[in-house]
């Protein structure tokens, strides 16, 4: 079974400054998809970022970016010029490529905490 | 644009008592639609899926049940609420397997 594994509970960052949220994963898929989820204090999840395995190419989207590594199963996550309101818990997400794959499968978490 | 709606935003009730969730989406077709929990401090964890009308998959036994009596209308259910079943409870949907899925706000529910 696939499983994401987040190794960082905590983090912190200064305003402006960057951070890289570390996430691995285990699969013996070739073909998957990988996000980002941020929940702020109000609980809601949204959507930060989106890897598809088979683009190499890594996915960015304004202040953030990823880091994928398909050989090593790693996908960082890097926040710059942090702000505070990116201060939320970060959950990495893997998703299989068959067409019949629902299972989404979340790492623990980390929290990001923003420093002024 | 689509919208997720879910209610209540928080519950308290007896241990014993039923359950009835619910979730909402509007905008778009025959999403797949999701029921997670989440324990405090921790990841999510996939309690139910759906992929059609009446067409429902369990990931995790337990006392929790789920509907979808509805195209866009998914509900969690239980008889008799149990201690462990409190936590945060997310509906979301995606557009089909794969894709971004998109959540709601939420229900924390606390047992008593």
């Amino acid at each position: 079974a696939q499983t994401v594994t987040q190794s960082q509970p905590e983090m912190s960052v200064q305003e402006a400054e960057t951070v890289t949220l570390s996430c691995t994963y285990d699969t013996s898929e070739s073909d998957y998809y990988l996000f980002w989820y941020k929940q702020p204090p109000s609980r809601q999840m949204i959507l930060v970022i989106r890897q598809e395995a088979y683009k190499q190419q890594n996915a960015t989207e304004n202040r953030f970016s990823v880091n994928f590594q398909k050989a090593a199963k790693s996908f960082s996550l890097k926040i710059s010029d942090s702000q505070l309101g990116d201060a939320a818990m970060y959950f990495c997400a893997y998703s299989g490529g068959l067409d019949n794959n629902n299972d989404m499968r979340f790492g623990a978490g980390t929290r990001l905490t923003v420093k002024p | 644009s689509q919208t997720i709606h879910q209610w209540p935003a928080t519950l308290v009730q007896p241990v014993g008592s039923p359950l009835s969730l619910e979730c909402t989406v509007e905008g778009t077709s025959n999403p797949n639609l999701y029921w997670y929990r989440q324990a405090a401090g921790r990841g999510l964890q996939l309690l139910f899926y759906s992929v059609g009308i009446g067409q429902i998959s369990s990931e995790v036994p337990q006392n929790l049940s789920a509907s979808r009596p509805q195209d866009r209308q998914f509900i969690l259910s239980s008889k008799k609420l149990l201690l462990s079943d409190s936590g945060f409870y997310l509906c979301a949907w995606s557009i089909s397997s794969n894709q971004p899925q998109h959540f709601g706000d939420g229900t924390r529910l606390s047992i008593l």
